[in-house]
């Protein structure tokens, strides 16, 4: 069975600082990649996603991700972060081609103070 | 608007007290599921269904039930709820179950007093 590891449980940013938050996974086959991002109060919603081909990645807000696969690593990037990107970001693995199981990480609680 | 749509959002009630909280999507999604979020663990899965009459336990089914009678609902069932069952639930659907792309409902907080 798939796990995934987030080293960084809290994070606390100054407005345009940059951000790295550190996703592994563990899986034997093929996985697509997930960062999901979950707003204070409000539901999961996917930030962006790698199924294959090129291994850095481009979501919505400014946000990009780089798959390497030798280091079963998924960290999730973005260069000048803003007081709206307070929120917990997960990262999420499912093996390739018909998983029944997205799994989740324990996720890391960004703050953005001003 | 595509959603999915979870009742109640919010849910105090006492031990032993059956309960469900439904969860319906408009996408025709085949694939449903449904999770626990707590401090510390993330999300962990409690069940999900390929299709209709189709489900399966997760992580962590224990003292949990669902059923899948159309495609559209997948309501979960707490037969006895224990205080151990207060947490936040959030029921997902997605086209593909293959893909991982999960479209999430806003939340059920649930407290079992």
């Amino acid at each position: 069975a798939q796990s995934v590891s987030q080293h960084n449980h809290h994070v606390i940013l100054s407005e345009a600082a940059s951000l790295e938050l550190g996703c592994n996974y563990s899986y034997g086959g093929t996985v697509n990649l997930f960062w999901y991002v979950q707003y204070p109060g409000q539901h999961l919603q996917l930030l962006l996603k790698y199924f294959s081909g090129d291994p850095l990645v481009k979501g919505i807000k400014g946000f990009e991700a780089e798959f390497i696969k030798s280091k079963f690593s998924f960290n999730l990037r973005k260069p000048s972060v803003q007081w709206s990107d307070t929120a917990e970001y997960f990262c999420a693995v499912i093996p390739t081609g018909g998983g029944n199981k997205l799994t989740f990480g324990t996720g890391t609680q960004l703050k953005v103070e001003l | 608007e595509a959603q999915v749509t979870q009742n109640p959002r919010y849910l105090i009630t006492v031990t032993g007290k059956k309960l469900t909280v439904t969860c319906s999507q408009n996408m025709n999604h085949e694939y449903m599921s449904w999770y626990r979020q707590d401090p510390g663990l993330g999300l962990r899965q409690i069940y999900y269904s390929m299709n209709v009459e189709v489900t399966d336990k997760g992580d962590v089914p224990e003292g949990y039930k669902v059923s899948r009678k159309e495609k559209r609902n997948f309501p979960l069932i707490l037969e006895s709820p224990s205080p151990n069952q207060t947490s936040l639930y959030f029921c997902a659907s997605s086209q593909d179950r293959g893909t991982g792309e999960l479209f999430f409902g806003e939340g059920s907080r649930l407290t079992v007093l």
